[in-house]
């Protein structure tokens, strides 16, 4: 069955330039979309399609795609992107939608 | 500016029917798809169901079919999920986010503020 998976956990030291990935069959063929979501909070989408950014997202997030992974880049990590990031595309048919597991992102 | 507005938090008892709303302003309502997504207490988000809020065309992710109901009521710009008896289980935080973009490359964006489902009895 169709899937997307994500590492549970990262870290990274203030300032350094962390990699966030989310891989599945699917993403072959659909781009993944990326959600930043802070406790307590409603997530906020922070990239979408090949590598756009809403308005208001600072440009040291960006997005990549290669084969059955996408990944989340933030270069030059903030404290206050600590947060939970959450992939989302669709199923490998097209039909249905599927998040990713999530990643917390520690910020040292 | 793009908003949804869900309603308020809920407490129900096992087997109670409940139903939460989501209304959207800022932009045509018709044109775009509504999701909505449930996280449970400690947990990932989840991808519950899509509907069209155009023409009623609903779908729902095998996870969630024939556990809740969603619709749209054009003229209040306003979604709904529906449950007609809610379990222990359901207890979570939903959210409702607007969908767009194509098949190849779609997105949620905005999302409304979340509405706390707690069900106990």
């Amino acid at each position: 069955s169709s899937e997307l998976t994500q590492d549970p956990a990262v870290s990274v030291a203030l300032g350094q330039t962390v990699r966030i990935t989310c891989q599945g069959d699917s993403l072959r063929s659909y781009s993944a979309s990326w959600y930043q979501q802070k406790p307590g909070q409603a997530p906020v989408l922070v990239i979408y399609g090949k590598n756009n950014r809403p308005s208001g997202i600072p440009d040291r997030f960006s997005a990549s795609s290669s084969g059955n992974t996408a990944s989340l880049t933030i270069t030059g990590a903030q404290a206050e992107d600590e947060a939970d990031y959450y992939c989302n595309s669709r199923d490998n048919n097209g039909y249905h939608l599927m998040f990713g597991e999530g990643t917390k992102l520690t910020v040292l | 500016e793009v908003q949804l507005v869900q309603s308020g938090a809920e407490v129900k008892k096992p087997g109670e029917s409940l139903i939460i709303s989501c209304k959207g302003s800022g932009y045509s309502f018709t044109n775009y798809w509504i999701g909505w997504v449930r996280q449970m207490p400690g947990k990932g988000l989840e991808y519950m169901g899509i509907i069209y809020a155009h023409d009623s065309n609903t779908r729902y992710s095998p996870s969630f079919q024939g556990q809740v109901t969603i619709s749209v009521d054009k003229s209040s710009s306003t979604a709904f999920l529906q449950w007609r008896s809610v379990k222990a289980s359901d207890t979570a935080m939903y959210y409702c986010a607007r969908h767009g973009g194509t098949t190849a490359e779609s997105w949620f964006d905005p999302w409304g503020q979340g509405t706390l489902v707690t069900v106990s009895s």
